[in-house]
């Protein structure tokens, strides 16, 4: 069974600090990580990290993957209080019969006070 | 576009109450998804489709039952709902696999309360 592990569960930061987001995870025959941000509603599409991309990067967020042991870092640097949300964490397996089964960490609640 | 829409926003039920969740997509997206999401749970996956009259079951489909006869709409059934049915759902949508980058849209979402 495919498992994400995201930690810390919750955070509160300052205006200007620099965080980092870590995520685990097993899975077989992976595809691709994923991570969402989550406000009030639905999740938002952050960035996809495959084998062939490990780093993403975009304005003040990036994200690595470690394919060997298995994580994933979300970083933001010089937070802001529009940063408050809950990250979420998935993977994706190579598709089975047609579909991947996406798998969701339970997430990472960020609070980021001025 | 509009993207996912999803009706209703707000529901309360009765036990033993059925309802429909309404949602669409209008990105002629093939593949669509039902998720719950509860306290320390995470999103799970109820039911997933991947094209017009192809449905399958994902983590957690008892209790449920979805249909796909466009490709645009996939609305999720509670046959005879139960408090534990509880939740906020999601519908999601995406293109198929083998697309770079392709992340799954979501809908605003429901949240459905159970007396």
């Amino acid at each position: 069974e495919d498992k994400v592990v995201q930690s810390p569960l919750s955070l509160v930061v300052h205006e200007g600090d620099t965080v980092t987001l870590n995520c685990s995870y097993e899975v077989t025959n992976f595809r691709s990580l994923l991570w969402y941000k989550q406000e009030k509603k639905a999740p938002t599409f952050l960035f996809m990290l495959t084998s062939s991309g490990i780093e993403k990067k975009s304005g003040r967020l990036s994200s690595i993957l470690d394919k060997k042991e298995l994580f994933s870092i979300l970083n933001i640097t010089a937070t802001q209080t529009g940063d408050s949300a809950v990250y979420l964490c998935a993977v994706e397996p190579t598709p089975s019969g047609g579909y991947q089964k996406v798998t969701f960490g339970i997430g990472t609640k960020l609070q980021v006070i001025p | 576009n509009a993207g996912v829409t999803q009706t209703p926003k707000f529901q309360v039920l009765k036990t033993g109450q059925s309802m429909t969740l309404q949602c669409a997509q209008d990105m002629n997206h093939e593949y669509m998804s039902w998720y719950r999401q509860d306290p320390g749970m995470g999103l799970r996956l109820i039911h997933y489709s991947v094209g017009a009259g192809i449905t399958d079951q994902g983590e957690v489909p008892n209790g449920y039952n979805v249909s796909r006869s466009t490709t645009e709409d996939f609305p999720l059934r509670l046959l005879s709902a139960a408090p534990s049915q509880t939740s906020v759902y999601f519908c999601a949508s995406s293109y198929s696999t083998g697309l770079v980058d392709n992340e799954q849209f979501f809908g605003p979402g429901t949240r459905l309360t159970v007396l």
